[in-house]
């Protein structure tokens, strides 16, 4: 089984709509992160958490909003859909603070 | 100064060729610079790193190449195959914001047979 889980693989759904994304990981690290992949644009990050009680924005958190869970839990979620939010998204995890992110294989997301 | 610019875009090389991809920083606080490669549907993963208290680092046929005057780094891969075709990140972490980690905005790679 993969370290990093995410779910759906694939979603297609219609402006205006409420979305989640669930990110689950088997590594035992204590941070989490909710990246956007765009085209020419890299990884951007929307949110990051340290540990249960503590959410952080990143650079580009308008428009979603996340929940930890557990340890082993992060969920994105968009709260009303829009086109401009087309994009991939992947969850990671890290142990040291300097160090190497490992990744889920990605949710592609189309809102139309 | 928390920007990681990574180039060309995209690359075409030939097989057994040499592959170079730069990226440059400008926040001197950072102490790690990993890149990480994906493939079509999967996440991106780590593929080789290094710490700026050296200036090279080899593994197989991928080298980094760090300069820490300059504030830049490279990725060789030595004797490219198809199988390396991929889009390939640079990044960067450390400092007052060792737990962000700043990406480039990748590069694809094509390795012709």
């Amino acid at each position: 089984d993969a370290d990093v889980t995410q779910t759906p693989r694939n979603r297609i759904t219609k402006t205006g709509k409420r979305i989640m994304l669930e990110c689950s990981q088997t590594k035992g690290h204590d941070r989490m992160y909710w990246y956007r992949q765009d085209p020419g644009l890299g990884l951007r990050l929307i949110y990051y958490s340290f540990d249960v009680k503590d959410i952080n924005k990143g650079e580009i958190s308008d428009g979603y909003s996340v929940s930890r869970q557990a340890q082993a839990k992060f969920s994105l979620s968009l709260e009303s859909a829009i086109p401009n939010q087309t994009a991939l998204y992947f969850c990671a995890t890290s142990d040291p603070p300097s160090g190497p992110q490992h990744f889920g294989d990605g949710t592609r997301l189309s809102i139309l | 100064q928390q920007q990681v610019k990574q180039s060309p875009q995209s690359l075409i090389v030939q097989k057994g060729g040499i592959s170079i991809i730069n990226c440059a920083y400008e926040n001197t606080a950072f102490d790690y610079f990993p890149w990480y490669q994906q493939f079509p549907g999967k996440g991106p993963a780590l593929l080789i790193a290094i710490r700026p208290d050296v200036s090279e680092k080899k593994e197989g046929r991928f080298t980094i190449s760090f300069n820490k005057s300059a504030k830049q780094f490279s990725l060789h891969i030595m004797d490219s195959q198809p199988g390396d075709s991929a889009t390939y990140f640079c990044a960067a972490s450390g400092g007052t914001g060792g737990f962000k980690t700043i990406f480039g905005a990748g590069t694809r790679l094509f390795v012709k047979a």
